[in-house]
Order: C-alpha cells, then sequence, then structure tokens
C-alpha cells in the first residue's frame, strides 16, 4: 500500500497567518494527490483535486502544489472558518489511502 | 446539490451483522462510482470498498475483504455494505462518497455524507 505522511500532526495559527501542510508518499504518485478539508460532526469537504486544481465554489486563499512524492497544501491568510483537519488521499492505485490527518487549531 | 445521507449504524456485537445504507440525490447516481471510507481516532480516514456505476466492478481494502459486501440500487439511488462477522477494530463512523473525474486524469470524492456510527462491543 502507498503510505502518505503528513506534516505537522497538527498547528497552531491565528487568522491572516500563511500556513503550509505537506504531504508525501511512499512511492510516486504523479498528480493522483487530493486535499479535504473535515470539521467535527460535517461531511468531509474536497478542496484541491489532482494536486493543484481548486474545487469549484472553495476559497482562492488554498492552493495545492507538488508532483510525484512530494506534496503542499497552503492557505494564504488563514480564516476563522478554516479551522479544522486537513487530510491527503492518493488516488493513484487502489487501496486509496489518507494521510494521518493535520488539525489546525487557533494560536 | 448533490447529497449524501447515511442510515443504518448503531451497537452491535462481536461477529454480528449490519448493512449500513447510503441515499443520494442531487446527481445521475446510475452513472457514478461510489465509495465507502470509514474514520477512527486511531487509523484516522480509511478507504473500505468501491463498487462501479453499474455494480459490476467491486473492490475492498484487505482490512474488510471476505467480511464486507458492497453493492448498489439504481433505481433507488442508494448505496449499501452488508458488514458481516464484524470485530470491535471495525468501531467507526461510516462515510459513503461519490467518485469525481477518470482514471486518465485523476480522481477525487465529492461530496461526502456526514457519517453513521458503526459501534462493534460485547
Amino acid at each position: 500500500d502507498i503510505q502518505l505522511t503528513q506534516s505537522p500532526p497538527s498547528l497552531s495559527a491565528s487568522v491572516g497567518d500563511r500556513v503550509t501542510i505537506t504531504c508525501r508518499a511512499s512511492q510516486s504518485i504523479g498528480n493522483y494527490l487530493n486535499w479535504y478539508q473535515h470539521k467535527p460532526g460535517k461531511a468531509p469537504k474536497v478542496l484541491i483535486y489532482v494536486a493543484s486544481s481548486l474545487q469549484s465554489g472553495v476559497p482562492s486563499r488554498f492552493s495545492g502544489s507538488g508532483s510525484g512524492t512530494d506534496f503542499t497544501l497552503t492557505i494564504s491568510s488563514l480564516q476563522t472558518e478554516d479551522f479544522a483537519t486537513y487530510y491527503c488521499q492518493q488516488t493513484y492505485t487502489i487501496p486509496y489511502t489518507f494521510g494521518q490527518g493535520t488539525k489546525l487549531g487557533i494560536k | 446539490q448533490m447529497h449524501l445521507v447515511e442510515s443504518g449504524g448503531g451497537v452491535v456485537q462481536p461477529g454480528r451483522s449490519l448493512r449500513l445504507s447510503c441515499a443520494a440525490s442531487g446527481f445521475t447516481f446510475s452513472s457514478s462510482t461510489l465509495h465507502w471510507v470509514r474514520q477512527t481516532p486511531d487509523k484516522g480516514l480509511e478507504w473500505v470498498a468501491e463498487i462501479s456505476s453499474d455494480g459490476s466492478s467491486k473492490y475492498y481494502a484487505d482490512s474488510v475483504k471476505g467480511r464486507f459486501t458492497i453493492s448498489r440500487d439504481n433505481l433507488k439511488s442508494t448505496l449499501y455494505l452488508q458488514m458481516n462477522s464484524l470485530r470491535a477494530e471495525d468501531t467507526a463512523m461510516y462515510y459513503c462518497a461519490r467518485d469525481r473525474g477518470n482514471d486518465d486524469y485523476g480522481n477525487w470524492f465529492d461530496p461526502w455524507g456526514q457519517g453513521t456510527l458503526v459501534t462493534v462491543s460485547s
């Protein structure tokens, strides 16, 4: 199975901060990498698909980059509603796997 | 607006069975590949199973293979997960999700339901 390692596991930041979360795959996955936001009691929501495509309706402060084994999710200016847990996911091959998550909290 | 609603979760004893349902609306269900994903505090998000639009192709995580069965009823726009021989480690929130994209471009899950909780305990 392809392992995805996210860092950091948790992060405290302030409104207006620039935040970067990384995801490293155990083997090359091309650009078959997606990012999700998950808030307690709510459905997970896709933010970025195929590494760098912004999902319709998602604010432009979210961006994704990378290919092969190294990927990043960047929030350019953190807003209150962005405090949540973020997951990367590879859909290069079954079994599809997720990173362990990055919990973004308020400083 | 696309919408998925899971149901059927609950508390069940080890070794028993449970069937989850996922009702869909707002998109062409019969053209969509669908997934089940579960979440536990220990393991995070774990993909469980996939079913093709016509139900002819099914894939499973090794952890559930032989015990869980994914199926669908395109006339009812409903996805199912039959879970047999349940174990304590199957305790999780179970989500259904629609597959978007394709094998050439890449695929992602959107939307997801809000989940149904399964607790396996004696």
